[in-house]
């Protein structure tokens, strides 16, 4: 059965960094893009950046261009999302998640919720 | 950049049908995939592929895609289907994921 488990809640000041891990389980790692989207209060969905785990290759929306970064580990299915220069706006629920056998997310994980304050 | 075009809201009676619409330029040559959201919960995916149901999804939930517009159908509305729905695509153009902004459907 397949998992996304994501990291707890954080609280950051502005201009700060978050890192929010995403730990996948009951699949082959490499087989499927995962992606990382948001969704701040009151808010839609927001599409931030997808990692290709077989080989690394990483695509962002252009509004996150040089300020996220997505990674992955391997050895342990894990991936990493991490957002720099931290603004108020930034406040959000973060979600991972994994295609299906095409472009759609079919699975998710429980969201991590960024906080930022000052 | 491509843009997903959704009605904020719908609104429809138990047991009557909802529509909700995802409007975009040539939307048609793209493959679209359907989100419900409830409630502090992530999404589910509902229909992918235009008209495709995951495994589990009841049979009241389809979808159509053609020329400018893409089509959630929820046959037979439930309370429980209360949520929040998004539109989804995958632009070939710029290789980014786009989302409708979202339409609230309330079961009245």
């Amino acid at each position: 059965q397949v998992h996304l488990v994501q990291s707890g809640a954080e609280v950051r000041k502005p201009g700060a960094s978050v890192k929010a891990s995403c730990k996948t389980s009951g699949y082959s790692f490499t087989r499927y893009y995962v992606h990382w989207v948001r969704q701040a209060p009151g808010g839609g969905l927001e599409w931030i950046g997808v990692i290709n785990p077989s080989g690394g290759y990483t695509r962002y929306a252009q509004k996150f261009q040089g300020r996220v970064t997505v990674t992955m580990d391997t050895s342990t299915a894990t991936v990493y999302m991490q957002l720099n220069n931290l603004r108020f706006e930034d406040t959000a629920v973060y979600f991972c998640s994994r295609v299906g056998e095409d472009t759609a997310l079919e699975y998710w994980g429980q969201g991590t919720l960024v906080t930022v304050s000052s | 950049s491509y843009v997903l075009t959704q009605p904020p809201s719908v609104s429809v009676a138990p047991g009557q049908t909802a529509r909700i619409s995802c409007g975009g330029d040539n939307i048609g040559d793209k493959s679209v995939h359907w989100y419900q959201q409830k409630s502090g919960q992530a999404p589910v995916l509902v229909v992918h592929d235009d008209s495709d149901r995951p495994s589990g999804i009841p049979e009241r939930f389809s979808g159509s895609n053609s020329r400018n517009t893409a089509t959630l159908t929820i046959t037979r509305v439930e309370a429980g289907d209360e949520a929040d729905y998004y539109c989804q695509v995958w632009d070939n153009n710029s290789d980014h994921w786009i989302f409708g902004g979202g339409t609230k459907l309330t079961v009245l």
